[in-house]
């Protein structure tokens, strides 16, 4: 199983929708959980980022964090066209020997 | 504030050529990385510097070097590229060292490698 799991999609939403994409990890020493986004030929860049369990919100952005169920969501509201991108999702523990951990990222498309 | 500029940003090579790709960075930040991106297998570590002077492997070392110049340099190379070496190439850097949980990256555009 890898560490990290995410569905690569792609997933196609008509604009205004919310959207949810989502991470599966198997790692319990994960404590930092980041989303990243990708626009095409582009490198990524970070979009949310946050500690431990509980959700944050950023604008149209929320992330979520389920450390019980190893779970993490974004979700966007409102969607728009220049969402279309490959989100993302990234964790890390507290301390230890290993770098950053992504997921394959999910591509999106929002279609006006 | 240019961030992270790699070099070049396009390149076809022929099996068995060598080449080395350039990383720079201007926010004085610690680590730095490489990684490749593939379609289906996301992005994979090949190398990181925890700080000048050191290096360690990552998921994917076999075929390439790496070398951290100084603070502000990180290069990657390949002594003889193979085919299955053809991948999109991004180095990124990040202020805390590998080893602390917030280690938020900062990447690069991207080098597109073509090994025929």
């Amino acid at each position: 199983q890898k560490e990290v799991e995410q569905d690569p999609g792609p997933l196609s939403v008509p604009e205004g929708a919310i959207v949810s994409l989502n991470c599966t990890y198997s790692n319990s020493a994960f404590q930092y959980f980041m989303w990243y986004r990708q626009y095409s030929r582009k490198g990524p860049e970070l979009l949310m980022y946050t500690y431990s369990s509980g959700n944050k919100e950023d604008g149209r952005f929320t992330a979520q964090v389920d450390k019980s169920s190893k779970y993490i969501s974004l979700f966007i509201r409102d969607s728009q066209p220049s969402d279309s991108a490959t989100y993302l999702c990234a964790m890390s523990a507290r301390s230890g020997n290993t770098p950053l951990v992504f997921g394959k990222g999910t591509r999106l498309s929002v279609i006006a | 504030n240019a961030g992270v500029t790699q070099t070049p940003k396009f390149q076809v090579l022929k099996t068995g050529q060598s080449m080395t790709l350039q990383c720079a960075q201007d926010m004085n930040h610690n680590s730095m990385y490489w990684y490749r991106q593939d379609p289906g297998m996301g992005l994979r570590l090949i190398y990181y510097s925890a700080s000048e002077g050191t290096t360690d492997k990552g998921e994917v070392p076999n075929g390439y070097n790496v070398s951290r110049l100084n603070k502000r340099e990180f290069s990657l190379r390949l002594e003889s590229a193979a085919p299955s070496q053809t991948s999109v190439y991004f180095c990124a850097s990040s202020r805390d060292r590998v080893y602390s949980g917030a280690n938020v990256l900062t990447f690069g555009a991207g080098s597109r490698l073509t090994v025929l």
